[in-house]
C-alpha cells in the first residue's frame, strides 16, 4: 500500500516566524510532489510542485525534497495568520493516480 | 474564467435515494477525478477517467457510479448502497500533458444524509 505520512499537527508558530511542514512518501517510482493549502470547508489549492532534488522557491514558499530519504517539505518564510489552514501532501506516481497525505493544521499565532 | 464548477454546494440525501453530484471544467482538461474527503482524513479516489467515455474505479468505488459522456463533464452518482455518504466530496482535473501532472480542484459538494 503506498502511502504518504504527514505530522497532523497542530503546529503552532508566532506571526514572521518561518513554519516548516514535512512530508514522507513509501513510492520510491514516485515523480511529482505538490503541496496544496486547505481552508477550514474549502477545497484544496495547488501551492507548490516540486519535480526534482533541492529546492524550489515561490515568494514567501520553499519546497524541498530529498527522493532518497524519500521527504518532501514546505517552509513557509515571514508566516501570516492567514497562511493558517491545512496543508495537505501529494503525491503522483503515474497512471494518473495520487496519493494524499492527511494533512498537517498549521496555526499562525498573531 | 476558467475553472471547474461544483453543483450544489450543498446537498441533502434521503435513506434509499440516489443522487447525482455535477461536475464541468472549461480548462479542456482530458483527466477527472472524483474524491471524497472526511474530517481528519486524506482524500481517497473514488472514480478517475482519462479520456470521454473511459473510466477507472479508484479505491472506494462501491456505491458510487459516474458517465464520462462528455470532456467537459463528470457527473457522481452516490447510490443507496453508499450506508455511509456524509462527506465533502471534491472533483479535480489535469491536463494530460505527462510533463504537467497538476491536478486543480472544484469548490466540492458538502453531503448529507437527512
Amino acid at each position: 500500500q503506498k502511502e504518504v505520512e504527514q505530522n497532523s499537527g497542530p503546529l503552532s508558530v508566532p506571526e514572521g516566524a518561518i513554519a516548516s511542514l514535512n512530508c514522507t512518501y513509501s513510492d520510491r517510482g514516485s515523480q511529482s510532489f505538490f503541496w496544496y493549502r486547505q481552508y477550514s470547508g474549502k477545497s484544496p489549492e495547488l501551492i507548490m510542485s516540486i519535480y526534482s532534488n533541492g529546492d524550489k522557491e515561490d515568494g514567501r514558499f520553499t519546497a524541498q525534497l530529498n527522493k532518497a530519504s524519500q521527504y518532501v517539505s514546505l517552509l513557509i518564510r515571514d508566516s501570516q495568520p492567514s497562511d493558517s489552514a491545512t496543508y495537505l501532501c501529494a503525491v503522483y506516481s503515474g497512471t494518473y493516480k495520487y496519493i494524499f497525505g492527511t494533512g498537517t493544521r498549521l496555526k499562525v499565532l498573531a | 474564467d476558467g475553472g471547474i464548477t461544483q453543483s450544489p454546494k450543498y446537498l441533502f440525501r434521503k435513506e434509499g435515494q440516489n443522487v447525482t453530484l455535477s461536475c464541468e471544467q472549461n480548462l479542456n482538461h482530458d483527466a477527472m477525478y472524483w474524491y471524497r474527503q472526511d474530517p481528519g482524513q486524506g482524500l481517497r479516489l473514488i472514480y478517475y477517467s482519462q479520456i470521454v467515455n473511459d473510466f477507472q474505479k479508484g479505491d472506494i468505488a462501491e456505491g458510487y457510479s459516474v458517465s464520462r459522456e462528455k470532456k467537459e463533464s463528470f457527473p457522481l452518482t452516490v447510490t443507496s448502497a453508499q450506508k455511509n455518504p456524509t462527506a465533502f466530496y471534491l472533483c479535480a482535473s489535469r491536463e494530460a500533458r505527462v510533463s504537467n501532472e497538476k491536478l486543480f480542484f472544484g469548490s466540492g459538494t458538502q453531503l448529507s444524509v437527512l
